[in-house]
């Protein structure tokens, strides 16, 4: 059982590149979520699923998108890289709604 | 929307004394309080929660206490050890989907 795991672990780009992190997940959650982690500000939700082929908006969802195509799968793409998402990105899920989750390693991603 | 608010941001103790990271929360519907630990470069892990129709909670050295009418709940580490070192966060239950966390505190034991 790995849980959850993301690609990639580190990744650098220039502005205005896009790419897509991918979280994948084991225990058949339902619930998937995209959260960003910069420093004295806590974890914040970009974007949810609360089922395959569902999405939702977070609380800074600007500048992402995100797909579920498969229940297991939950991708966070950026079109346009800007240094304000400097950040590390960890995905989670969960067996039931808004209750514990199950957070990936994560991914530092470093905008030049 | 739900508001979390996390005090201290960092808190020092000595090894074998207690720690207390205090959360308040905004939403008076919110029924479900989480706490993470996040050790350095590691992901956050569960370590307690408590619900709203209970008023306290513990597991071995920690414990969380939920003050409803007052909207705060609080974490309580006794006999603190190195390996408590970490950064804690609080959440709350935002609708029925989502958590909203705090800011996080970072603590440190020393020796």
């Amino acid at each position: 059982n790995a849980g959850v795991t993301q690609t990639p672990k580190f990744r650098v780009l220039k502005t205005g590149q896009s790419m897509t992190l991918l979280c994948a997940q084991d225990m058949n959650h339902e619930y998937m979520y995209w959260y960003r982690q910069d420093p004295g500000m806590g974890l914040r939700l970009i974007h949810y699923s609360v089922g395959e082929g569902t999405t939702a908006k977070g609380e800074v969802p600007d500048g992402y998108n995100v797909s579920r195509l498969k229940k297991q799968n939950f991708l966070l793409g950026l079109e346009s890289a800007a240094p304000s998402q400097t950040s590390v990105y960890f995905c989670a899920s969960g067996r039931l709604a808004g209750e514990t989750q199950y957070f990936g390693p994560g991914t530092r991603l470093l905008v030049l | 929307g739900e508001n979390v608010e996390q005090h201290p941001s960092t808190l020092s103790v000595q090894e074998g004394d207690s720690a207390v990271i205090k959360c308040t929360y905004s939403d008076s519907a919110s029924n479900y309080f989480p706490w993470y630990k996040q050790e350095l470069g590691k992901r956050p892990q569960l370590i307690i929660d408590i619900r709203s129709n209970v008023g306290e909670k513990k597991d071995q050295r920690i414990a969380v206490t939920l003050n409803k009418t007052a909207k705060h709940f609080s974490l309580h580490i006794t006999e603190t050890q190195p390996e408590d070192s970490a950064v804690y966060f609080c959440a709350a239950r935002q609708g029925a989907q989502k958590l909203v966390f705090g800011q996080g505190t970072r603590l440190t034991i020393n020796p």
